[in-house]
């Protein structure tokens, strides 16, 4: 089992420019969570999306960002029109349900140059 | 909103040592998880222990335990017999048990240097 993969890894961006983060859940996870990093701090919820469905983007921002899990493929995270301030790790995680535990991705650096 | 505190920005410990990580949270749930994770330079967030509120008992795993404190709302971490590859920054999360959404919210972390 090849875990939750993110990619890509590092990702630089210019102001203006959109960025496109994506994750593969663990096999068998219907469940995809998005959380932002920044620089000396915790984590901090973005969505919670599970096949076609955004269950909870109570943490996302309300303009610019967006996120999709489609029936086939990856979730993907993207953020349009990237300033400095969107400068952050972005990670992934996956579950097979509401009980149970989180996987982590290893996280996508996104700069804003 | 559930709020998670933890009050040590930064820990030491010498190598084989005992040391205890401290976290608070606040919620008016009465039915909920609470986390370690430990994030290396690697980046990779590793779950370190869970805790489900309901079990009175405290979780162990290995070297690592928890000090589960329910009406004082306190979950620390004590780490036995330090390593070297303990070194890390430890974040404390909290997860409300019958929410659809099982999103974690985490405090601030605790970065854990180990001394040789």
């Amino acid at each position: 089992n090849a875990g939750v993969m993110q990619n890509p890894r590092h990702l630089v961006r210019r102001r203006g420019q959109e960025a496109r983060l994506r994750c593969s859940p663990m096999k068998g996870h219907s469940h995809v969570y998005w959380y932002r990093q920044l620089p000396e701090e915790g984590l901090k919820f973005m969505v919670y999306l599970q096949k076609e469905n955004i269950i909870d983007e109570s943490g996302m921002p309300k303009e610019r960002f967006s996120a999709e899990f489609p029936k086939e493929g990856p979730s993907i995270l993207r953020i349009q029109q990237v300033v400095r301030g969107d400068s952050a790790a972005y990670f992934c995680a996956s579950s097979p349900g509401l009980l149970y535990g989180y996987t982590f991705g290893s996280g996508t650096r996104l700069t804003v140059v | 909103a559930q709020t998670v505190t933890q009050s040590q920005p930064e820990m030491s410990v010498q190598e084989a040592e005992t040391v205890t990580l401290s976290c608070t949270y606040d919620t008016s749930e009465s039915d909920y998880y609470l986390f370690w994770y430990k994030q290396p330079p690697s980046r990779q967030m590793i779950l370190v222990i869970r805790q489900e509120a309901y079990k009175q008992q405290n979780a162990t795993e290995n070297r690592f335990s928890v000090n589960f404190q329910k009406a004082a709302k306190s979950f620390s971490l004590k780490i036995s017999d330090s390593q070297l590859g303990d070194a890390a920054m430890y974040f404390c999360a909290y997860s409300a048990g019958n929410q659809g959404a099982q999103k974690l919210v985490f405090g601030q972390g605790t970065r854990l240097t180990i001394n040789p």
